[in-house]
């Protein structure tokens, strides 16, 4: 069965801490994504990354870094986490086929409350 | 830009059939998806069609897509509580894999 596996599913940090938010798959796709999902915004791609070591801006990147040190593991960073970065953040992969039907696997979601 | 729009709240009785309607911008999308998001839990795929398609029937889901218009609908039929839901509609755009999201639709079903 694939499995994309968020670390932690709630988290509450102070402002200003660092944060680390840890993703793995085990189906061995090229493609990894992170995005945060706020009520009536929906979804929105923070970065993604289509290989080891590579990494590519989405449309909030500000705020957050990335790290993708091996295919398995994408992880997101909040280098001096602040109150409106407070979300559910969702990992997902997917293969880097341009084939059918190229759908995303999601993890659980991690919920980060920063106070 | 690229962008996927839907309406965010339906509330339907129980054995009634939904309709969830979305609109996309971007004509040279290749695939179209509609995920289903349950409280607390993470996206699962529902069903997806091609671009060059416009039906594509699965038990009780039924996708229209009308490639003009760029409007996509998921029909359920003989809804259930269980469907009780977000339904997010999604664009693939290119060859990068990446897919742009609506806002996401809730669905409330009263029995």
């Amino acid at each position: 069965d694939v499995k994309v596996t968020q670390s932690s599913r709630y988290l509450v940090k102070r402002t200003g801490e660092k944060v680390f938010l840890e993703c793995v798959q085990d189906m061995d796709h090229e493609n990894m994504f992170w995005y945060r999902q706020d009520p009536g915004l929906g979804l929105r791609l923070i970065y993604f990354s289509y290989d080891v070591k590579m990494k590519e801006k989405g449309d909030i990147p500000e705020g957050y870094s990335v790290s993708r040190e091996k295919k398995e593991r994408f992880s997101l960073i909040l280098e001096s986490a602040s109150t409106n970065q407070t979300s559910m953040y969702l990992c997902a992969s997917s293969l880097f086929s341009a084939g059918p039907p190229g759908e995303l696997f999601f993890g659980e979601g991690s919920r980060l409350t920063v106070l | 830009g690229e962008d996927v729009e839907q309406s965010l709240f339906l509330s339907v009785r129980e054995g009634d059939s939904s309709v969830i309607n979305c609109t996309y911008t971007d004509s040279s999308s290749t695939y179209l998806y509609w995920y289903k998001q349950e409280p607390g839990a993470g996206l699962q795929l529902l069903t997806y069609i091609f671009s060059n398609m416009d039906m594509k029937q699965d038990q009780r889901l039924t996708v229209l897509l009308n490639k003009k218009d760029k409007h996509l609908s998921l029909r359920i039929a003989d809804t259930q509580t269980g469907d009780s839901a977000i339904y997010f509609c999604a664009e693939r755009v290119g060859s990068q894999g990446n897919l742009i999201f609506g806002k996401g639709t809730k669905l409330s079903v009263k029995p």
